[in-house]
């Protein structure tokens, strides 16, 4: 089966600890993409990569550090410099832009941090 | 910069239809896209529009007029489990195929 895992589904950490978040992708796609959700909010984008070993900075970049070694992984630091980092998080990916090419979401990972 | 507005909330009744607006403000559109996210859950897509027009696809439908800058979702005979988030999200033109999301239309059916 094709799709999107995040990994662990619920994390918690004490505040001042970096932690990275798992996204995998069997979907063929270049585009992949981290969001972040705050309760009641729509979805901000932190980070987005088209191709292998390139990414961009999204709209809450500060705080966040991505890489992308491989065409199926986009793993996510979330750093202690980020100040409110307790929210769910959910990554997606796409074909190249253009077109009807919908994002396709993993299930999320709910990080909490004290 | 790019603007997306959408209501809060919504309540319908189980069997009825409701209509949930979306305006936006963006240079370079590129597609307008509809996600619904039942809580705790990760969105699914619903529906992509480009051109201006009616797109049907069972229950549900969306609309697009680019020079009003505005969609709307339509859901037809609502059901209980139609009750989530309605996410609506923009892509402009050369920005990686990323989206801009509105904040969410949460919808409750009642019985």
């Amino acid at each position: 089966d094709g799709g999107i895992t995040q990994s662990p589904k619920y994390l918690f950490r004490k505040e001042g600890q970096n932690v990275t978040l798992s996204c995998e992708q069997n979907l063929n796609h270049d585009a992949m993409y981290w969001y972040r959700q705050d309760p009641g909010q729509g979805l901000r984008l932190i980070y987005y990569s088209q191709i292998v070993n390139d990414f961009q900075k999204g709209d809450i970049a500060e705080g966040y550090s991505v890489s992308r070694e491989k065409k199926e992984s986009f793993p996510l630091t979330v750093t202690s410099a980020q100040k409110n980092p307790t929210a769910f998080y959910l990554c997606a990916s796409s074909t190249i832009a253009g077109g009807p090419s919908e994002q396709y979401f993993g299930p999320g990972t709910r990080l909490t941090v004290t | 910069g790019q603007n997306i507005d959408q209501p809060t909330e919504m309540t319908a009744t189980e069997g009825a239809i409701v209509q949930i607006n979306c305006t936006y403000q963006t240079s370079g559109f590129n597609g307008l896209f509809w996600y619904q996210q039942h809580a705790g859950e990760a969105p699914t897509f619903l529906s992509y529009n480009v051109l201006d027009g009616l797109e049907e696809k069972g229950r549900f439908s969306s609309f697009l007029s680019r020079s009003k800058g505005y969609s709307y979702l339509l859901l037809k005979e609502l059901q209980m489990k139609d009750s989530a988030s309605y996410l609506c999200a923009v892509r402009a033109h050369n920005q990686g195929g990323k989206l801009i999301f509105g904040q969410g239309t949460e919808l409750s059916v009642k019985p």
